[in-house]
């Protein structure tokens, strides 16, 4: 079935340490994205990617860092130079182009930092 | 991007109708009106969309405002399954690969 997998569902980290969330799609879709959500909140931007080799910053893109060398995975780095890194990020495709380009999400990971 | 402003919060009784209302006054021409959900603990799900027309589809209808100022996603029975956080989102016509830009959205209670 085609879809957005993030992994893992729950994440824990102890403070100071960098961590990676994974996103694959195997949609086709040559768009991805980043959100981050936090308890009550409605979703923010963090990084996003149009094209393979090529990302913009979000609305937060401090303290975390962005791939894309394979059309199918946008990874995402949470280092530790991000102060509440804590929450819920979800990761997004798209296709690009005309049209409605309805935002797929994956099922998200909960980061928790000890 | 124009902004949009929901209730924080509904209730609704199970298999009744419930009309969850979006003002948007700021919209431009080429603004599309969005809807997505988002279940509890999941990623958000897109629900519909419109431009200047009332849609429907198996999901929800999508009742906009003459003057496009305000829209009202309509769900026919609501189900408990429905319970989630509904956002409401606008988007230019031709921006469909740029991030979507959420706000608190409405929390849907739904009580059996």
């Amino acid at each position: 079935d085609g879809g957005i997998t993030q992994s893992p569902k729950y994440l824990f980290r102890k403070e100071g340490q960098n961590v990676t969330l994974s996103c694959e799609q195997n949609l086709n879709h040559d768009a991805m994205y980043w959100y981050r959500q936090d308890p009550g909140q409605g979703l923010r931007l963090i990084y996003y990617s149009q094209i393979v080799n090529d990302f913009q910053k979000g609305d937060i893109a401090e303290g975390y860092s962005v791939s894309r060398e394979k059309k199918e995975s946008f990874p995402l780095t949470v280092t530790s130079a991000q102060k509440n890194p804590t929450a819920f990020y979800l990761c997004a495709s798209s296709i690009v182009g005309r049209g409605l380009n309805e935002q797929f999400f994956g099922p998200g990971t909960r980061l928790t930092v000890l | 991007d124009a902004k949009t402003t929901q209730p924080n919060s509904m209730e609704s009784n199970e298999e009744e109708p419930v009309h969850l209302p979006c003002n948007h006054s700021t919209i431009s021409g080429t603004d599309y009106i969005h809807w997505y959900r988002q279940l509890p603990s999941q990623g958000p799900e897109y629900v519909i969309h419109g431009l200047t027309s009332n849609v429907n589809n198996r999901m929800a209808s999508l009742a906009i405002a003459e003057d496009r100022k305000s829209s009202t996603l309509i769900l026919h029975r609501a189900t408990l399954r429905d319970a989630a956080v509904y956002y409401c989102i606008l988007r230019r016509i031709g921006a469909g690969n740029t991030p979507l830009v959420f706000g608190k959205g409405t929390r849907l209670s739904v009580i059996a």
